[in-house]
């Protein structure tokens, strides 16, 4: 299947802080990246939903001025967490569309604010 | 809208034995449904999708999940467990446009016991 590359698989920050997160396909053309963040047991909450070239469409509730979605290719989308505090402290999870059916997932992103 | 319920937060199982991970779905357009593995602190792999082909479906690792309509269900099966099996499972929906979210149910963690 589609290889999708998330960097860095850790990040430890300070309170206040700004973290990046990269996601990028490999080996297609994404289309359309989501976002997801996950707490520990449970399931994956959608964050936002980008297409290339436009802005992202963010899901009821997440803070677009904190949470910084940029898709400006066909292969990479950037998550920045911005003045981070330690209830960002989650796992992150990219994943990718082109024109296929599935997406595919990156490794995900351990953040923990200190 | 578009759902999922996944029945069972924990299914214990012993080597050897029939494994069965139950999904229902909501959804007012003809569905994508997919069955996603995730390893502890790793992203998601797809094990297999439903794209309105065969109502069967055969996926990695030994598993395979058929969709019913009538009952609106996708359950995942795998005739013998194995111990690398143990991990947890989400099962996921979207519609049939090439760019559409995926909505996720809650997980179901599977143990396999020796």
């Amino acid at each position: 299947g589609a290889v999708v590359s998330q960097h860095p698989s850790r990040v430890i920050c300070k309170s206040g802080t700004s973290v990046k997160i990269e996601c990028r396909s490999l080996d297609f053309q994404a289309t359309t990246m989501f976002w997801y963040r996950q707490f520990p047991k449970q399931s994956l909450m959608l964050m936002a939903t980008s297409n290339e070239g436009s802005k992202a469409t963010y899901e009821q509730g997440v803070e677009k001025d904190k949470f910084l979605i940029n898709h400006a290719s066909l292969t990479l989308s950037t998550l920045t967490v911005t003045s981070a505090h330690p209830e960002d402290s989650s796992f992150y999870i990219c994943s990718a569309r082109g024109g296929q059916a599935e997406a595919f997932f990156g490794q995900g992103t351990r953040l923990t604010v200190v | 809208a578009q759902s999922v319920t996944q029945l069972g937060s924990h299914v214990s199982v012993s080597e050897g034995a029939l494994v069965l991970l139950r999904c229902n779905y909501s959804s007012s357009v003809p569905p994508y449904l997919f069955w996603y593995v995730q390893y502890p602190n790793q992203g998601l792999q797809l094990l297999l999708k439903y794209t309105s082909a065969a109502t069967l479906v055969k996926g990695i690792n030994g598993f395979e999940a058929e969709f019913k309509k009538s009952e609106t269900s996708f359950h995942l099966t795998k005739p013998s467990a194995h111990m690398s099996d143990a991990a947890e499972y989400f099962c996921a929906v979207s519609d049939q446009s090439k760019t559409d979210k995926l909505i996720f149910g809650t997980g179901t963690r599977l143990q396999v016991f020796p």
